[in-house]
């Protein structure tokens, strides 16, 4: 078995600030993910990464980069955090492949003040 | 592009009564499917997935038939327990040359009350 780790677990920041995200992963798997969850609410893809340097946009890419700076890792920036914004930033992995499963992280919970 | 519905947001149901959650989907491609669940604070697991059509799949009491011919993939479990509280998700896959990514509808809040 592996695991996704992802920190911090929980992020508090300022209106206009850039923040990032990280999250590792043990399972050697090709492909890693970034999603949005806001509260109770469906995932949202903001980026993927298929292999090492490589970055795929998602539908929620506006208002974020990213950098898959190895295979194991995969790190998301919040290039200017939005007042009042609230929500849970999912990292997942998988082998890649249309029928495989992604595996998820714990979460990072965020908070603009 | 893909797309995921799930009707219903919220189900209320007694414990031992069974359930259905509906899904449905719309995509261009030969359709992968999957039912991911997420308990309160916990990161989302997959429960199952699919992608043969008119097979049932089964994992952990709960069961889904995906009919392409309606585009459906609803999940069902005949007698729901307590612990089957959570959120769940429907998604399909779309894979192409850039890698696969998953399109999720909007999730089902199921509470089952004793």
């Amino acid at each position: 078995g592996g695991i996704i780790t992802q920190t911090p677990k929980f992020l508090i920041g300022q209106e206009g600030q850039k923040l990032t995200l990280k999250c590792q992963q043990n399972f050697n798997h090709d492909t890693m993910y970034w999603y949005r969850q806001d509260s109770g609410k469906g995932l949202r893809l903001i980026y993927y990464s298929i292999t090492e340097n490589d970055l795929q946009k998602g539908d929620l890419s506006e208002g974020y980069d990213a950098s898959r700076e190895k295979k194991s890792s995969f790190s998301l920036t919040v290039t200017s955090a939005q007042k009042n914004e609230m929500a849970v930033f999912l990292c997942a992995s998988s082998l890649g492949g249309a029928n495989a499963e992604q595996f998820f992280g714990p979460g990072t919970r965020l908070t603009v003040l | 592009g893909d797309s995921v519905t799930q009707t219903e947001g919220l189900v209320t149901l007694t414990k031992g009564l069974p359930v259905m959650l509906n899904c449905t989907y719309q995509t261009t491609y030969s359709p992968f499917l999957f039912w991911y669940v997420q308990h309160l604070n916990e990161a989302p697991k997959l429960l199952l997935k699919s992608s043969t059509d008119n097979k049932r799949t089964e994992h952990q009491g709960f069961y889904a038939t995906l009919h392409k011919s309606s585009s459906s993939f609803h999940l069902q479990k005949s007698s729901v327990q307590l612990s089957d509280s959570a959120l769940y998700f429907c998604a399909l896959s779309d894979w192409n040359n850039a890698g696969a990514k998953l399109t999720f509808g909007g999730g089902t809040r199921l509470t089952v009350r004793p």
